[in-house]
């Protein structure tokens, strides 16, 4: 079944620590993948997103993706955490429905704490 | 520029009522995307409309429906509310649609959060 599964519901690391969040996907077919972040009250922005160009996707706010097909993954990360970082992130993918349409399914989400 | 609005941003109903919440895309976008999001089941896709048309549909009852007018202005209708409607409903928009994604972005707007008594 195609699916998109976030590993780690919560990720607490210190300000300035790398920050590692999982993302696996299951597709039938080569997949549009992104990573959206959702700040408390508000909707989701797009952080970056990969579309079968370059395999590693930088973004916004100093983040970036790789995506590996042989591990049907798109970790995001990021070299140092700021306290700005603390959010929930999704991981989306776009999977074909029974309708024969692409719909985008999110992840589960994984909240994002960063300590002082 | 302005972002995707959403009308009103909170509600509370009752049980058996119906809702009828509101989503203004970004100007010259023709695709309006609906999602609901709730703690247990997180973010699921409602349905998708481009020029005035119902484009696909998530696995929702019919108690769930949607229309988009010709200024590309969206609505959604929940019918005979049951409490596990509470949830934050969120609107997106997009130039061409989730099928084009890979050359354009979805916005979304800051959501209506519906509970359900």
């Amino acid at each position: 079944a195609q699916s998109v599964t976030q590993l780690g519901s919560h990720v607490s690391v210190s300000e300035g620590a790398l920050v590692l969040l999982r993302c696996n996907y299951s597709s039938s077919v080569p997949p549009y993948l992104f990573w959206y972040v959702q700040y408390p009250n508000q909707g989701l922005q797009l952080l970056l997103k990969y579309t079968s160009a370059a395999t590693l996707v930088k973004g916004i706010n100093g983040f970036e993706a790789e995506f590996k097909k042989s591990e049907t993954s798109f970790h995001l990360t990021k070299p140092s955490a700021h306290m700005s970082d603390a959010a929930e992130y999704f991981c989306a993918v776009t999977l074909f429905m029974d309708t024969g349409r692409r719909a985008l399914t999110f992840g589960s989400g994984t909240r994002l704490q960063v300590q002082p | 520029k302005a972002g995707v609005t959403q009308t009103p941003r909170y509600l509370i109903k009752t049980r058996g009522q119906q809702v009828t919440l509101s989503c203004s895309p970004i100007s010259g976008h023709r695709s309006v995307s609906w999602y609901q999001q709730t703690p247990g089941q997180g973010l699921q896709f409602l349905f998708e409309y481009f020029s005035e048309t119902q484009r696909n549909k998530g696995n929702f009852p019919g108690r769930f429906s949607g229309r988009q007018f010709s200024n590309s202005r969206s609505e959604m209708n929940v019918s005979t509310l049951e409490l596990g409607d509470s949830a934050l409903y969120l609107c997106a928009s997009s130039l061409a649609g989730i099928e084009s994604l890979q050359y354009n972005e979805q916005f979304f707007g800051p959501g209506t959060r519906l509970t359900v008594l």
